[in-house]
């Protein structure tokens, strides 16, 4: 079956310390995300993927870097975690067809204090 | 750029009514809208896509018309149901060979005995 899987699902964090999340998907997908879900936004995409040992920015980069060192292995790691990168992450895979929707992990809560 | 737009935050409604979401886009090319829903706590789950073919799409009751002439893919259903209360969020992929998706800010849906 198809799965998407995040570790840790929730995490509080340290300002200023650092902060990896990390990703596994067994589907196959070329395609990997990193969305960021706050109320009122949505879901913003950070980075993304298409192939191992190669990121994208997403529309929101900023204070986030992304490692893909393999297809299943997607990290998005915050170098300086601050206050407003207060969050829940979803990481994401989808095939390489445009009408093909991405499926989704079950999320990380992340709480910088 | 590329957008979609969920004009509601919040929609509430009484059991057995019909249910009416909004979504709007803007796209250069033309791009597949995808609809999502999110339970509490979960992961989002795709509810239904658009078709290449102008078919329309159906899944739990739910169904959705892409209207290209006024970049809309509302999604209906006749009847709410208690289970329904979530967060929707309305997608669409760039038809480009870029697989990237772009989320509206999501609609809450309430409903109410």
């Amino acid at each position: 079956e198809a799965a998407v899987t995040q570790s840790p699902r929730s995490k509080v964090a340290v300002t200023g310390g650092k902060v990896t999340l990390s990703c596994h998907q067994t589907n196959n997908h070329d395609y990997m995300y990193w969305y960021r879900q706050d109320t009122g936004h949505g879901l913003r995409l950070i980075h993304y993927s298409y192939v191992a040992d190669s990121t994208e920015k997403g529309d929101i980069p900023d204070g986030y870097k992304a490692s893909r060192p393999s297809q299943e292995n997607f990290s998005l790691i915050l170098e300086l975690a601050s206050l407003s990168q207060t969050a829940v992450y979803f990481c994401a895979s989808s095939e390489t067809y445009n009408n093909q929707a991405p499926l989704f992990g079950e999320g990380t809560r992340l709480s910088v204090l | 750029g590329d957008s979609v737009t969920q004009t509601e935050g919040l929609v509430t409604l009484t059991e057995g009514l019909p249910v009416m979401l909004n979504c709007t886009y803007q796209s250069t090319y033309s791009p597949f809208l995808f609809w999502y829903v999110q339970h509490l706590n979960e992961a989002p789950k795709l509810l239904l896509k658009s078709f290449t073919d102008n078919k329309r799409p159906e899944h739990q009751g739910f169904h959705a018309t892409l209207h290209k002439s006024s970049s809309s893919f509302h999604l209906q259903k006749s009847s709410a149901q208690l289970s329904d209360s979530a967060l929707y969020y309305c997608a669409l992929s760039l038809n480009t060979g870029n697989y990237k998706y772009v989320f509206g800010a999501g609609t809450r849906l309430k409903v109410i005995a």
